[in-house]
């Protein structure tokens, strides 16, 4: 079953960092571009950028520099978004994101993780 | 406050027509293909369209695309009640040099 799953719900502080993981099982992980988007609680989704999974190069949206960094692990499948220095409006779902089916358009994304909340607040 | 404008809600009742409009500028949807996304609640988004008017497989053909110019519309015909969800138009910006996002619009079905 081709899927993307992405770790738990984070609680943290202002100023502190997280990390949020997205595996992917039932293809391989660097056939296809893994891409970053954040939805704020009752906005719409915001591309932060992706991660080129075949070399590790990330490119990062207009207000995503900084504080994030997206890595790859193609030993176990797994890409990783960390945010460092937390604000609270960094209260969001993130999701990873990834287009499969070939001949769709590179920001056609056909598979998504489930989102991980992480919640910022003192 | 989103580069792509689309209206904030829109309703209808079920076998009825409704039409989600998405308005940009010649820098995304005058010079790049738009996708559509449909979120139910507390779900992840689906792609729904892409290169403006493809469905991708398993989306039933009540839904259809079409762009003109600056401005991109999704269509649902024989409206049911699992269609109610948020929809969102997306598109290439190439003066931000980003994937841009519309607002979104909430889909009541009555």
């Amino acid at each position: 079953q081709v899927q993307l799953v992405q770790s738990g719900s984070e609680l943290k502080k202002p100023g502190a960092s997280v990390t949020v993981s997205c595996e992917a099982s039932g293809y391989r992980i660097t056939d296809s571009a893994m891409n970053w988007v954040r939805q704020a609680p009752g906005q719409g989704p915001e591309w932060m950028g992706w991660i080129n999974t075949n070399t590790g190069n990330p490119t990062y949206a207009q207000g995503f520099t900084g504080r994030f960094v997206f890595s790859l692990d193609t030993s176990v499948s797994t890409a990783y978004l960390q945010i460092r220095g937390l604000k609270a409006d960094d209260t969001a779902v993130y999701y990873c994101a990834s287009r499969l089916t070939a001949g769709t358009g590179i920001y056609a994304f056909d598979i998504w993780g489930q989102g991980t909340m992480v919640t910022v607040s003192s | 406050q989103s580069v792509l404008t689309q209206p904030p809600s829109a309703s209808g009742t079920p076998g009825q027509r409704v039409t989600i409009s998405c308005s940009g500028t010649t820098s995304n949807i005058g010079s790049n293909s738009v996708y559509w996304f449909q979120q139910l609640p507390e779900t992840a988004p689906k792609l729904l369209m892409h290169r403006n008017s493809q469905r991708p497989s398993g989306v039933p053909d009540r839904f259809s695309g079409s762009k003109s110019g600056t401005s991109a519309s999704l269509a649902i015909s024989g409206l049911r009640s699992e269609d109610e969800a948020a929809y969102y138009c997306a598109t290439w910006d190439d003066n931000l040099s980003g994937l841009v996002f519309g607002g979104g619009t909430k889909l009541t079905v009555l």
